[in-house]
């Protein structure tokens, strides 16, 4: 079945620490994303990415990084510049953007915590 | 900024009862809208989306939605509501002048429906 995968389900980052988020796509899909989920606040865009090897930032991409080498896969670096990572995290994935009327898929998403 | 705003953050209802969610958005272009649907412990997916045409839409499991170009308004709703419809609900916008398939999501809107 074709799908997102996020790889951990549940992570936790101590003080000082990068964390990799790792998202991988077999839907053949152009662009992928990354959204941060708090409680009351929707979910909000961090980056994304509309082709291999080219990404722009969301509305809160500080403290975070990502890399597009492949098209299948989008991980997602939360850097110790971050202060406040303890969230939920989705990856999504559309059909060429050009097309905004596609639809984006989910994938299950990775709970980060601080310990 | 463009913006979502969802007015209910949390509504309940019995079993039957009518359901109404509402969303504005405040941007005065051409947009593509959708609602997300988010059950318990699964990922987000697609209730129904409006492009163009006909403002009433429908969706998956009985929902509709009305886009009111005057009142940028995309409301949802659900003649009769289930207990398997205890999900959280997200409205979400996309530019079209962006060329990208970026979504501005609303803060979300919890449904608890009663048995």
């Amino acid at each position: 079945d074709g799908g997102i995968t996020q790889s951990p389900k549940y992570l936790f980052r101590k003080e000082g620490q990068n964390v990799t988020l790792s998202c991988e796509q077999n839907l053949n899909h152009d662009a992928m994303y990354w959204y941060r989920q708090d409680p009351g606040q929707g979910l909000r865009l961090i980056y994304y990415s509309q082709i291999v090897n080219d990404f722009q930032k969301g509305d809160i991409a500080e403290g975070y990084s990502v890399s597009r080498e492949k098209k299948e896969s989008f991980p997602l670096t939360v850097t110790s510049a971050q202060k406040n990572p303890t969230a939920f995290y989705l990856c999504a994935s559309s059909m060429f953007v050009s097309y905004s009327n596609q639809p984006q898929h989910f994938g299950d998403g990775t709970r980060l915590s601080i310990l | 900024a463009q913006s979502v705003s969802q007015h209910n953050h949390h509504v309940i209802l019995s079993e039957a009862a009518s359901l109404e969610l509402g969303c504005n958005y405040s941007y005065g272009g051409t947009v593509n809208l959708f609602w997300y649907v988010q059950y318990p412990g699964q990922h987000l997916q697609l209730l129904l989306k409006y492009f163009s045409g006909d403002p009433l839409v429908k969706g998956i499991k009985g929902f509709e939605a009305e886009f009111i170009k005057s009142k940028f308004s995309f409301n949802l709703r659900k003649p009769s509501v289930q207990w398997s419809d205890t999900a959280e609900y997200f409205c979400a916008v996309n530019v079209v002048s962006s060329n990208t398939g970026k979504l501005i999501f609303g803060q979300g809107t919890t449904l608890q429906v009663k048995p």
